[in-house]
């Protein structure tokens, strides 16, 4: 079956705007994880979806970030006024469980603010 | 909070020599712990895991064997092709305080060389 596909794959955008990063996780998955990587760092957790609910928001940077699911499937990641320190690889992840189950991670969203 | 500490820089070493990437762990509960791989140009694949103490993962001719009395784990490989060149990242996930998040080392830059 397909993995965990992410939209766009890459994203370049000025200071200031807003940008819309998506995930579709493997079908079935409940748990779906979002995670950022910074260029020659390890991933920073961001936010975790139990269904539609997130029990977990305390990776989130700022007020500036902000996610949803919806129909425990699709994910979009939304940051507004983008800076340029948002410049990093993306990754979404899902599992079928709590986090004790393996997370499957998607190609990610390399995004880079001028 | 749960962390993961990997050994410092990238490693290179030749083809057909002994791989060890180490890893320690600080968690308050009993987490699970990974290895993840990053090809060149590819995702952040599950290379292998140990859901409790003295519990050996293995998985394409990689070891990893989680040590509660040192809080370790250890990665080996006996014998590196230059497919092994990859970036490999320590993580762990520990439902004990309720986080449902990777916590994830830095990450190690391993180069074989032919």
């Amino acid at each position: 079956g397909a993995g965990v596909s992410q939209s766009p794959s890459n994203k370049v955008t000025e200071k200031g705007k807003d940008v819309e990063l998506r995930c579709d996780p493997i079908s079935g998955h409940t748990a779906l994880y979002w995670y950022r990587q910074r260029l020659g760092q390890g991933l920073e957790f961001l936010i975790y979806f139990q269904g539609n609910s997130a029990p977990d928001k305390s990776g989130l940077p700022s007020d500036r970030f902000s996610a949803e699911r919806t129909g425990e499937s699709v994910s979009t990641l939304t940051i507004q006024r983008t800076q340029q320190e948002d410049s990093a690889v993306y990754l979404c992840a899902s599992s079928e469980g709590g986090a004790a189950e393996t997370q499957y991670f998607g190609p990610g969203t390399r995004l880079l603010v001028l | 909070g749960d962390s993961v500490t990997q050994m410092e820089g990238p490693v290179t070493l030749s083809e057909e020599a002994f791989l060890t990437i180490n890893c320690t762990y600080t968690a308050t509960g009993y987490p699970s712990l990974f290895w993840y791989v990053q090809y060149p140009g590819e995702g952040l694949q599950l290379l292998l895991k140990a859901t409790k103490a003295d519990d050996k993962g293995s998985n394409k001719g990689f070891e990893a064997t989680y040590r509660k009395e040192t809080t370790s784990f250890h990665l080996e490989k006996g014998s590196v092709q230059v497919s092994d060149s990859a970036v490999y990242f320590c993580a762990l996930s520990d439902l004990g305080d309720g986080n449902n998040r990777l916590a994830f080392g830095k990450g190690n830059q391993v180069v074989v060389i032919p």
